[in-house]
């Protein structure tokens, strides 16, 4: 059970737009933790889509985008895409763990 | 632009030992700390161990502690794993992974698949 909670799956059709969760609590989103995001396709490298919760990495389209509040934040997805179907996994740190890292378990996003 | 290279993954009986490596280009090696994460078949990312930028502090998942040694040669620009004692649930992929100064890991390895079955 991860400590940040993703919806397992979530779809949408082309040129759509689809919004990730990731809930966390007050030792860990709502402590003041980043989140950041990644996109993971089966057999190949994670890759960073977004950093310090709303931070796109360079060559990462702006169809993406990232927010948080309060415990809680969100990947957005706009124009979906056929190739943005992945694993999508949140990530922060935790104050009850000593500093060490979390993941959300992650979202497998369906595009219809 | 960094590059990770994970080697070092296979098929090992359980209470083996495997060593793995993640050879690094692309970016100044020793100013960075370095992670192992792992994805267990059917399952999410999950951390495995953490060493920072000149060799401290180390960290481990429980699961993992003092079965398994992270070390890093910014000589070689290379970070290793050294894994004792596996059991089954320690079959996953792994891979190394950059730390960047704003808390995530901005590059991934490819991964290396490490299958623990008698």
């Amino acid at each position: 059970q991860s400590v940040l909670t993703q919806p397992p799956s979530v779809s949408g059709a082309p040129g759509q737009r689809v919004t990730i969760s990731c809930t966390g609590s007050s030792s860990n989103i709502g402590a003041g933790y980043d989140v950041h995001w990644y996109q993971h396709l089966p057999g190949t490298a994670p890759k960073l889509l977004i950093y310090g919760n709303n931070n796109r990495p360079s060559g990462v389209p702006d169809r993406f985008s990232g927010s948080k509040s309060g415990t809680s934040a969100s990947l957005a997805i706009t124009g979906l895409q056929a190739e943005d179907e992945a694993d999508y996994y949140c990530q922060s740190y935790d104050s009850s763990l000593s500093g060490w890292g979390v993941f959300g378990g992650g979202t497998n996003l369906i595009v219809l | 632009q960094a590059q990770l290279v994970e080697s070092g993954g296979g098929l090992v009986k359980p209470g083996g030992s495997l060593r793995l490596s993640c050879a690094v280009s692309g970016f100044t090696f020793s100013d960075y700390h370095m992670y192992w994460i792992r994805q267990a078949p059917g399952k999410g990312l999950g951390w495995v161990s953490y060493i920072g930028s000149s060799g401290s502090p180390i960290y481990y998942a429980d699961s993992v502690k003092g079965r398994f040694t992270i070390s890093r040669d910014d000589a070689k620009k290379s970070l290793y794993l050294q894994m004792n004692s596996l059991r089954a649930e320690d079959t996953a992929v792994y891979y190394c992974a950059k730390g960047a100064p704003s808390g995530s890991l901005d590059y991934w390895g490819q991964g290396t698949l490490v299958t623990v079955s008698s």
